[in-house]
C-alpha cells in the first residue's frame, strides 16, 4: 500500500457510458497528477493539480474531465470514451516545492472500453 | 527535445547477472534523473534517483551511472534475483515545468 489509493482497480464500459475514477491520498501532498499507462509507450501525463488548482493539461481530449475537490481527492470523469482509451490510468501525488519530483502512484485503474 | 529514449525494451536475465538498462536524453535542462520500478498489478514506484553533479549512485544491489557529456545514464542491478523481475522506467525532469519525463519501459525478466 503506497497510501494512493485508486478505485474501481478494473473498470469495462461501453462508448456511450458515463462513469468515473477516485484517487484518494492521505500522504500530506499538495500535487496529485492523472497519467495514462499504454503497452510500449511512455507514461503520458494527462492532468496535473498542484494545490487544487489545475495547472497542466496536455492537450487530453475533453472526453476526460478531471476534478481535485481537495488536496486528498482527485476525480477523472469519463464521457463518450473510445476503443484507443483503454489503458491503466495511474494517480500519482507529490510534496511540489520540494525540489525533488518525486510521485508516489496509486496502483492504478485498468480501463477497458468496448 | 522532451524525450526520454529508453533499451532494451525487454531484457532476460539469469539469476545472479548483471541487468543493465539504458536511458538518453536531449534536453540539457534536465537536472533529475530517477528510476521507478513497476511490478505487474500496482503502480510505478521510486527505486534510485540521481543529480548531474555525481556520476554515479549505489543503493545495495542498484547503481546509476550518468554520463553528462554523453547525456545517458543507466541503472545496474548487480547478482540480480527472480524478485527483481519487473518493468523498470527511467525519467527526467528539470526545466521551467519540472515536468517528469518517462522512458517507454524495460520488462526483466530474471530467470532462477
Amino acid at each position: 500500500e503506497t497510501g494512493v489509493t485508486q478505485t474501481p482497480r478494473h473498470l469495462v464500459m461501453g462508448m456511450t457510458n458515463k462513469k468515473s475514477l477516485k484517487c484518494e491520498q492521505h500522504l500530506g501532498h499538495n500535487a496529485m497528477y492523472w497519467y495514462k499507462q499504454s503497452a510500449k509507450k511512455p507514461l503520458e501525463l494527462m492532468f496535473v493539480y498542484s494545490l487544487e488548482e489545475r495547472v497542466e493539461n496536455n492537450s487530453v481530449p475533453s472526453r476526460f474531465s478531471p476534478e481535485c475537490p481537495n488536496s486528498s481527492h482527485l476525480f477523472l470523469h469519463l464521457h463518450t470514451l473510445q476503443p484507443e482509451d483503454s489503458a491503466l490510468y495511474l494517480c500519482a501525488s507529490s510534496l511540489a516545492g520540494t525540489g525533488a519530483n518525486v510521485l508516489t502512484f496509486g496502483a492504478g485503474s485498468r480501463l477497458t472500453v468496448l | 527535445q522532451q524525450q526520454v529514449k529508453q533499451s532494451p525494451q525487454s531484457l532476460i536475465v539469469q539469476k545472479g547477472g548483471i541487468s543493465i538498462i539504458n536511458c538518453a536524453y536531449e534536453n540539457t535542462a534536465f537536472d533529475y534523473f530517477p528510476w521507478y520500478q513497476q511490478f505487474p498489478g500496482k503502480g510505478p514506484a521510486l527505486l534510485i534517483a540521481i543529480r548531474p553533479d555525481v556520476s554515479e549512485k549505489k543503493e545495495g544491489r542498484f547503481t546509476i551511472s550518468f554520463n553528462k557529456s554523453a547525456k545517458q545514464f543507466s541503472l545496474h542491478i548487480m547478482d540480480s534475483q527472480p524478485g527483481d523481475s519487473a518493468t523498470y522506467f527511467c525519467a527526467a525532469s528539470g526545466g521551467a515545468t519540472n515536468k517528469l519525463i518517462f522512458g517507454t519501459g524495460t520488462l526483466l525478466a530474471v530467470q532462477p
